[in-house]
Order: C-alpha cells, then sequence, then structure tokens
C-alpha cells in the first residue's frame, strides 16, 4: 500500500511568488490535514478536509493560504504571494474515520 | 487552548542503555489521545505510540513504553535498548478524545520535538 506522498519535496521561490504544494493520501482515507513546522517552533496544524469539505480550517494562518481537495482525492495548498515567515515545512497527513495519521515526507518551502 | 510542551531539544545515549524523552501538556479535556511520533532524518514521521487517556495501564510497544501521569498531565517515553535506529526527531502530540474518535477528528497539537542521538 502506498503511504502519503508530497510534491515537490523542496521548493524555493521568491517573496512575492506563487507555490502550490500537492499532497496524495493513502487510498481510501477521507481525512487529510496540513500541519506546518517553522524553524525551531512546533509542528501546528493547518486545516483539515473530510473528502471534499473543509472540516476545520481554523489553523490557516491568513488568507494568502488557499487549500483544496477536489472530488475529495489529492489535496493542493497554494500559497499567494508569498512572504519569508512562509517558510517551513509542510506536512500532510490522512487518516481512515478514526483511525491513526499518517504522515508525507513533508514538502520544505524557501521563501528568499 | 491545549499546548505541548518538549523540554530537551537535544537528547544523547549510548546505543544499548536506556533514554526517557519528556512531555508535559495541558488541557482542560478529560479524555483525549496522547502520542509519540519519530521522524528519522529525511524520512516520513511514523506513530511510536498511543495512549488513552482514559486507560491507566501504560502503554508498551517492543522497546517503547510511556510513563503517563494524568494528574500532572506528564507522558514520557521511555526507549530501552537504543538502537542506532532510533536516532530521529521525536515529537510528541495530543488531540481530545471527542475528535479523534468522532469521525472527523481534527488537527494534532505537538510539542517542538527532541533530537535524539544514539552514540554507537
Amino acid at each position: 500500500e502506498a503511504g502519503v506522498t508530497q510534491f515537490p519535496s523542496h521548493s524555493v521561490i521568491e517573496k512575492g511568488q506563487t507555490v502550490t504544494l500537492r499532497c496524495d493520501p493513502i487510498s481510501g482515507h477521507d481525512n487529510l490535514y496540513w500541519y506546518r513546522r517553522v524553524m525551531g517552533k512546533e509542528i501546528k496544524f493547518l486545516l483539515h478536509f473530510v473528502k471534499e469539505s473543509k472540516q476545520d480550517e481554523s489553523g490557516m494562518p491568513n488568507n494568502r493560504f488557499l487549500a483544496e481537495r477536489t472530488g475529495g482525492t489529492y489535496s493542493t495548498l497554494k500559497v499567494q504571494p508569498a512572504e519569508l515567515e512562509d517558510s517551513g515545512v509542510y506536512f500532510c497527513a490522512s487518516s481512515q474515520k478514526t483511525g491513526q495519521q499518517y504522515f508525507g515526507p513533508g514538502t520544505r518551502l524557501t521563501v528568499t | 487552548a491545549q499546548t505541548v510542551t518538549q523540554s530537551q531539544p537535544e537528547m544523547s545515549v549510548q546505543e544499548a542503555e536506556t533514554v526517557t524523552l519528556s512531555c508535559t501538556y495541558d488541557t482542560s479535556e478529560s479524555d483525549y489521545y496522547l502520542f509519540w511520533y519519530k521522524q528519522p532524518p529525511s524520512r516520513q514521521m511514523i506513530l511510536v505510540i498511543r495512549q488513552e487517556a482514559y486507560k491507566q495501564q501504560n502503554a508498551t510497544e517492543n522497546r517503547f513504553s510511556v510513563n503517563f501521569q494524568k494528574a500532572a498531565k506528564s507522558f514520557s517515553l521511555k526507549i530501552s535498548d537504543s538502537q542506532l535506529g532510533d536516532a530521529a526527531m521525536y515529537f510528541c502530540a495530543y488531540t481530545p478524545m471527542f475528535m479523534y474518535s468522532g469521525g472527523g477528528a481534527d488537527g494534532l497539537t505537538f510539542g517542538k520535538g527532541t533530537h535524539l542521538i544514539i552514540q554507537p
């Protein structure tokens, strides 16, 4: 069984540019989560999808971040325009209805 | 708001010895889950062990065990017979039970992590 995958593994962009991160959950997992870890700080929850619906997006930092999960399969997280403080590692996780969360390898975003 | 605190940014242990990683948390909930996740270098984060707050018995998974002190809101991880493959970042995490089991569990609250070094 394939695990959670994320693309790209690393992205370097300039301030003001746009970046889109992608997460492919484990097949059959309705729940999909996005987290972010800024250097030296905790991993912070960003939002949670149940299928294609946003269950909780209370962790999204601001309106420069847009997450989608069309069709309830893969998800994208777009940052537009990117700021320096957006640098960090973005993790995606998925789970079955009441199961543990399985994490992807993360996307390291560097904004210069 | 719930918080999770890992006070040890880095720990080092000799191979085959035992090490304990500390974690404290703050919550007003009575029912919740606690987790230890491990992230090896350049690899995915994986679940090491899970503890349900309503269970008094400490969870154990092979060489990994926890010391769960609910009143003290403490949840330490003990790794026995440390192996080189145990070298990783270890994260303590929390979620309220009603969220975790409710078919739409919300996100985990994590600590900052402890970098565990295994000395050969």
